[in-house]
């Protein structure tokens, strides 16, 4: 069964620093490409960012570019963000979500997601 | 950037009743269509990609059609499970990767 489990969400304060984890399970994690995707409270899911599986590529939203980065190690089955400069407007349950493997035929979208970690900035 | 707008953004119907939401995208998107359910607290699903491909798991009441502009998602016949959000995202374009405002379906 795939799995993917967050952690790392806390509340934090306007221009604070924070990483998430994302620990995967269930399928072989190097196969595949990643993501982070947020909703933030009431509103619908918003793409974050995107690694590839080797980790050579990645990209971003532009209301993350710059503060943001995204990373993966094979060897851990793991998925990180790392979220500097952080904004009221970044208040989100960020999401850890998989690509099928080959995303230049069939595309970004995302077939197994975690349940989710809370990430809250407030002064 | 491509833009998707889904019709109606709420929906109250009855168990059993035939349901279709409506996605069209700002320009020609071909097949590169998917939708998902979320239920409340939980995570999104995916439940159909290439506009037409049901995923794997996913119960057959649930079906997609469209191409181009227009796109539909059908439950033939509504669960009570079934009370949900459920959003379209286009699979290419990226980035940045873009989701429609979602449709609220509400059992009455």
């Amino acid at each position: 069964e795939v799995q993917l489990v967050e952690s790392g969400g806390v509340v934090v304060q306007p221009g604070g620093s924070l990483r998430l984890s994302c620990v995967a399970s269930g399928f072989t994690f190097e196969d595949y490409p990643m993501h982070w995707v947020r909703q933030a409270p009431g509103r619908g899911p918003e793409w974050v960012s995107f690694i590839t599986w080797d980790g050579d590529t990645t990209s971003y939203a532009r209301s993350v570019k710059g503060r943001f980065t995204i990373s993966r190690d094979n060897s851990q089955n793991s998925l990180y963000l790392q979220m500097n400069s952080l904004r009221i407007e970044d208040t989100a349950v960020y999401y850890c979500a998989r690509n099928p493997p080959d995303y230049f035929v069939e595309g970004y979208y995302f077939d197994s997601w975690g349940q989710g970690t809370l990430v809250t900035v407030s002064s | 950037d491509i833009q998707l707008t889904q019709s109606p953004s709420f929906l109250s119907t009855s168990i059993g009743d035939r349901v279709t939401i409506t996605c069209r995208a700002s320009e020609d998107i071909s097949s590169n269509l998917a939708w998902y359910q979320q239920r409340p607290g939980k995570a999104p699903k995916l439940l159909i990609y290439g506009a037409v491909t049901l995923q794997s798991g996913v119960p057959s009441r649930f079906s997609g059609t469209g191409s181009g502009t227009e796109f539909s998602l059908t439950i033939s016949s509504l669960q009570p499970e079934d009370c949900a959000t459920y959003y379209c995202q286009h699979l290419q374009g990226y980035p940045p990767i873009i989701f429609g405002g979602g449709t609220k379906v509400e059992i009455k």
